[in-house]
C-alpha cells in the first residue's frame, strides 16, 4: 500500500477552468511538499507546508496542509497549458531528506 | 547555472552488462540522492549519500552500488542490470540534507535493459 494517496490519478481540462487534486495518507507529517514534474524533467520543488491547517499560495496555486496533518490539496484557478505536468506529494519518511513521494497526478491542460 | 547533470540521458542495454550512470552537481551540495520512477510507483529513492565517503541504503537499493568520491560526483553503478531495472533514474542534491530545504533533480536517465 501507498503512504501517500494521489487523486485523481489523471485529469485532463480546458485552459480556464478550476480545478482541486489531493494528497491523502493515514499517517500524520509534520510538513508536506508539492513538485512539479514537466515531460523529460526532474521534479521541481513548488512548496513546503509544515502547519496544521496552513495555507500557502503560489500564483494561481493554492496549497492547504490539513488541520490533521494527514492530507493536501493544491488548487489551480484558472489553469493554463503551462500547468501541464505531473503533480507530486511528498514527505519526509526518516533520516536527513529522505522523501517518499505518492504517485502523482497528471494533469493535462489544453486550449 | 546551477544544476544537477546526468549522463546518458537514454541508455539501451543487455542483460548483465555492467553500466555507470553518471551525476554531477556544481553547487556544493553535501546530500545527494539516486531515485527511480516506475508508472503507478512513483519516485522511490535507491541510495543517498550525507557526505563524501558517506552513503546508505534507500528503500530499493537491490542491484545497485554507489560511491561519493568527491562532493561534487555521485555515480549509480548497475553491476549486472537485469529486465527489472528498466526505468527512469533520477539523481537529486541539496546542500545538507535537512528536511524541507529544496532538492534539486537533475533531468533523468531513462534505461532500457533488454
Amino acid at each position: 500500500t501507498q503512504l501517500l494517496e494521489q487523486s485523481p490519478q489523471f485529469l485532463s481540462i480546458q485552459e480556464g477552468e478550476n480545478l482541486t487534486v489531493y494528497c491523502n495518507s493515514s499517517s500524520v507529517f509534520s510538513s508536506l511538499q508539492w513538485y512539479r514534474q514537466e515531460p523529460g524533467e526532474g521534479p521541481v520543488l513548488l512548496v513546503t507546508v509544515v502547519t496544521g491547517g496552513e495555507v500557502k499560495k503560489l500564483k494561481r496555486l493554492t496549497f492547504q496542509f490539513g488541520d490533521a496533518r494527514k492530507d493536501s490539496s493544491l488548487h489551480i484557478t484558472a489553469a493554463q497549458t503551462g500547468d501541464t505536468g505531473l503533480y507530486l506529494c511528498a514527505v519526509n519518511t526518516g533520516t536527513a531528506s529522505k522523501l517518499t513521494f505518492g504517485t502523482g497526478t497528471r494533469l493535462q491542460v489544453t486550449l | 547555472e546551477a544544476q544537477v547533470t546526468q549522463n546518458p540521458r537514454y541508455l539501451i542495454t543487455v542483460t548483465g552488462k555492467k553500466l555507470t550512470v553518471t551525476c554531477s552537481q556544481n553547487m556544493n551540495h553535501e546530500y545527494m540522492s539516486w531515485y527511480r520512477q516506475d508508472p503507478g510507483l512513483g519516485l522511490r529513492q535507491i541510495y543517498y549519500s550525507m557526505n563524501v565517503e558517506v552513503t546508505d541504503k534507500g528503500d530499493v537499493p537491490e542491484g545497485y552500488k554507489v560511491s561519493r568520491k568527491e562532493k561534487r560526483n555521485f555515480p549509480l553503478i548497475l553491476e549486472s542490470p537485469s529486465p527489472n531495472q528498466t526505468s527512469l533514474y533520477f539523481c537529486a542534491s541539496s546542500p545538507s540534507g535537512t528536511w524541507g530545504e529544496t532538492q534539486y533533480f537533475g533531468p533523468g536517465t531513462r534505461l532500457l535493459v533488454l
